[in-house]
């Protein structure tokens, strides 16, 4: 069974400081992994894909992985009320579907 | 441009119904994916199209479950005979091929009350 986990949260950062999301996974032959945004009551929207070890940056948002770790992480900088969401981090292998985490919760306090 | 979009946008039913979901994918993409996300948990994999054929059907719960896809377009997720433990959002994603690699683009979702 291929799991996905991230902390429930809620992850509490005040307005201005950097909020670090964590997601661990499974399977060691993940390939692709995604960072999705989830407003209450709205569907996912992608924030960041990355594919290979090291950091991406776009924005305020940098994605971080490692594989040997099996560990992937979301950092957003300058955190603003409007990051308050779910963030929902997912794997794939590449030919199979994507797991999804259950999501971590950010509360970004102004 | 149109996103993914889906319909109704609430359903409620009665346990026993027969509902009938409707995805109206992204104009070109070919790959089209339903998930189900019940309160608080993550986004489960149901099934996924690839044109108008399904690959990969190992996320249907049930054979209460079905989907089907015509002209490589908009498709129908049919649930016989509703269970309580079938509320939940049903969302519907397409991306513009068949790669899980692919951008996912969500619709707005049906959110599904069985009583």
């Amino acid at each position: 069974q291929k799991e996905v986990e991230q902390n429930s949260g809620p992850l509490s950062v005040p307005e201005g400081a950097i909020a670090s999301l964590n997601c661990t996974y499974s399977d060691r032959g993940s390939q692709s992994f995604f960072w999705y945004r989830q407003y209450s009551g709205k569907s996912p929207e992608l924030i960041m894909s990355i594919y290979s070890n090291g950091d991406k940056e776009d924005g305020r948002f940098t994605a971080q992985l490692n594989k040997a770790s099996q560990y992937v992480s979301l950092l957003i900088r300058d955190s603003q009320p409007s990051d308050s969401a779910t963030y929902l981090c997912a794997v794939s292998s590449g030919n199979t579907p994507l797991v999804f985490g259950k999501g971590t919760r950010l509360s970004v306090i102004a | 441009g149109a996103g993914v979009s889906q319909s109704p946008s609430n359903k409620v039913t009665e346990k026993g119904k027969d509902v009938e979901l409707r995805c109206d994918p992204i104009s070109g993409h070919t790959a089209l994916y339903w998930y189900r996300q019940s309160l608080g948990q993550g986004l489960e994999f149901l099934i996924y199209f690839q044109g108008n054929s399904a690959p990969d059907k190992s996320g249907l719960p049930s054979d209460r479950f079905s989907a089907e896809r015509t002209g490589g377009s908009v498709s129908t997720l049919t649930i016989q005979r509703t269970q309580q433990e079938d509320s939940a959002v049903y969302l519907c994603a397409s991306s513009r091929a068949g790669d899980f690699q692919e951008t996912q683009y969500f619709g707005p979702g049906t959110r599904l009350l069985v009583l």
